[in-house]
C-alpha cells in the first residue's frame, strides 16, 4: 500500500493569515497514464469530507481560489492564502494512483 | 444537484451481518464508478470497496476482503454493501462516494455501523 504522511498533524492559525499542509507519499504517485492522482479533502466537524483539489492542483467546483495545491512525484502541498473561519476542520490528502489511501489528517484550528 | 443518501445504520453483534444502501440522484448513476469509504469514531478515512460503472471491476481493501460484498442496481440508482462476519474494528461511519476517473468527488452524509456485544 502507498502510505501517505501529512505534516503537521495540527496547525493553529490566525484568521487572515496563510496556512500550509504537506503530504508525502511512500512511492511516486505518477500513474502510467501520465497523471498524478493526488487530491485534498476538507472535513468540518460532524460533516462528510468534501473534495477541494484533485490531480495535484485542480480546484473542484465551487472551491474558493484561496486554496491551491502544488507538488510532484512524492511531495505535495496544500496552501490557503488567507484562512477564513469556515476553513477550520481536518484536511486529508489522498492518492488514487494505486488502491486509494489517505493521510492521517491535519487539524486546522484558529488560534 | 448530486445527492448520495446512505441508509442501513445499526447496532450488530460481532459475527453478525448488515446491509448498507446508498440512493443516488442528480446524475446518471449508471455512468459512474462508486466506492464505500469508512471512518472509525475519531479516526481517519479508510477506503473499503470500489465497483465500476458496469460492475465488471470490483475491488476490496484487504481488511474486508471475503467478508464484504459491493453491488449496484442501476435501475434503482442504488449502491449496496453487504457486510458479513462483522468485527469490532468495523465500527465506523460508512460513506458512499462517487468515483469519476479516480476522483472521489461527491460524498454522502454517511451511516453509522456499530459492532458490539
Amino acid at each position: 500500500d502507498t502510505v501517505m504522511t501529512q505534516t503537521p498533524l495540527s496547525s493553529p492559525v490566525t484568521l487572515g493569515q496563510p496556512a500550509s499542509i504537506s503530504c508525502r507519499s511512500s512511492q511516486s504517485l505518477v500513474h502510467s497514464d501520465g497523471n498524478t492522482y493526488l487530491s485534498w479533502l476538507h472535513q468540518r466537524p460532524g460533516q462528510p469530507p468534501r473534495l477541494l483539489i484533485y490531480k495535484i492542483s485542480n480546484r473542484f467546483s465551487g472551491v474558493p481560489d484561496r486554496f491551491s495545491g502544488s507538488g510532484a512525484g512524492t511531495d505535495f502541498t496544500l496552501k490557503i492564502s488567507r484562512v477564513e473561519a469556515e476553513d477550520v476542520g481536518v484536511y486529508y490528502c489522498m492518492q488514487t494512483t494505486q488502491f486509494p489511501t489517505f493521510g492521517q489528517g491535519t487539524k486546522l484550528e484558529v488560534k | 444537484e448530486v445527492q448520495l443518501v446512505e441508509s442501513g445504520e445499526g447496532l450488530v453483534q460481532p459475527g453478525g451481518s448488515l446491509r448498507l444502501s446508498c440512493a443516488a440522484s442528480g446524475f446518471t448513476f449508471s455512468s459512474y464508478g462508486m466506492s464505500w469509504v469508512r471512518q472509525a469514531p475519531g479516526k481517519g478515512l479508510e477506503w473499503v470497496s470500489y465497483i465500476s460503472s458496469s460492475s465488471s471491476t470490483i475491488y476490496y481493501a484487504d481488511s474486508v476482503k471475503g467478508r464484504f460484498t459491493i453491488s449496484r442496481d442501476d435501475a434503482k440508482s442504488s449502491l449496496y454493501l453487504q457486510m458479513n462476519s462483522l468485527r469490532d474494528e468495523d465500527t465506523a461511519v460508512y460513506y458512499c462516494v462517487r468515483n469519476p476517473e479516480r476522483l472521489f468527488d461527491y460524498w454522502g452524509q454517511g451511516t453509522l455501523v456499530t459492532v458490539s456485544s
